[in-house]
């Protein structure tokens, strides 16, 4: 049971470049969710998948799309990455109200 | 819409010392509360979380938080640290009827000292 799964672990990409954010989950959980953490600023929800077939923007949308691409998988994508997407990304998932379950994160840089 | 305040950015306490990580919460609407742990290049983990019922509620590794509506806060505590509780910490809150989502706190860094 290996909970969520996030791929790369790093990341440098430059200006303009565009690239996928892998999760998966074997928790059978419907909720799946994508976060970037920045110093000081907590985590903001970039998008949020509550059930397969259904995403919705958080906080922070702009200059990303996602894909629920089954029940287990949630992929974020950067279509032409800038510096200010330079992160660590986060996906998580839940069956219930508000207990998530998250990933070890990717660390991307965009120079 | 929701709102969470963490009170302090970092908590610099001595092993064994206890210790009080604050938190504030704003809300029109009945919510959920969590408290989750990030040790270094992690993901996060939860620690403990107030549903419903008991004010007092205790988590893993020996922390407890205590709900108090009137004030609107959810202050995390440990009596005694151990230098492994080093990590940072961040209190979120989700409305209690809705599809999941949380709203983070800004986080506290708690730096435990030999």
């Amino acid at each position: 049971n290996a909970g969520v799964t996030q791929t790369p672990k790093f990341q440098v990409l430059k200006t303009g470049q565009s690239m996928t954010l892998q999760c998966a989950q074997d928790m059978n959980h419907n909720s799946m969710y994508w976060y970037r953490q920045d110093p000081g600023m907590g985590l903001r929800l970039i998008y949020y998948s509550a059930s397969e077939g259904t995403t919705d923007k958080g906080e922070v949308p702009n200059g990303y799309n996602v894909s629920r691409l089954n029940k287990r998988e949630f992929s974020l994508r950067l279509e032409s990455a800038a510096p200010s997407q330079t992160s660590v990304y986060f996906c998580a998932s839940s069956v219930m109200a508000g207990e998530q379950y998250f990933g070890p994160g990717t660390r991307l840089t965009v120079t | 819409a929701q709102s969470v305040t963490q009170l302090d950015s970092q908590v610099p306490v001595f092993e064994e010392a206890p210790v009080e990580l604050r938190c504030n919460y704003s809300s029109s609407v009945s919510v959920y509360l969590f408290w989750y742990v990030q040790y270094p290049n992690q993901g996060l983990q939860l620690l403990l979380k107030y549903l419903s019922g008991s004010t007092l509620v205790k988590g893993i590794n020996g922390f407890e938080a205590e709900f108090n509506k009137s004030q609107t806060s959810f202050h995390l505590r440990k009596p005694s640290v151990h230098i492994s509780d080093t990590a940072e910490y961040f209190c979120a809150v989700s409305p209690s009827s809705n599809t999941g989502k949380l709203i983070f706190g800004q986080g506290t860094t708690l730096q435990v000292k030999p």
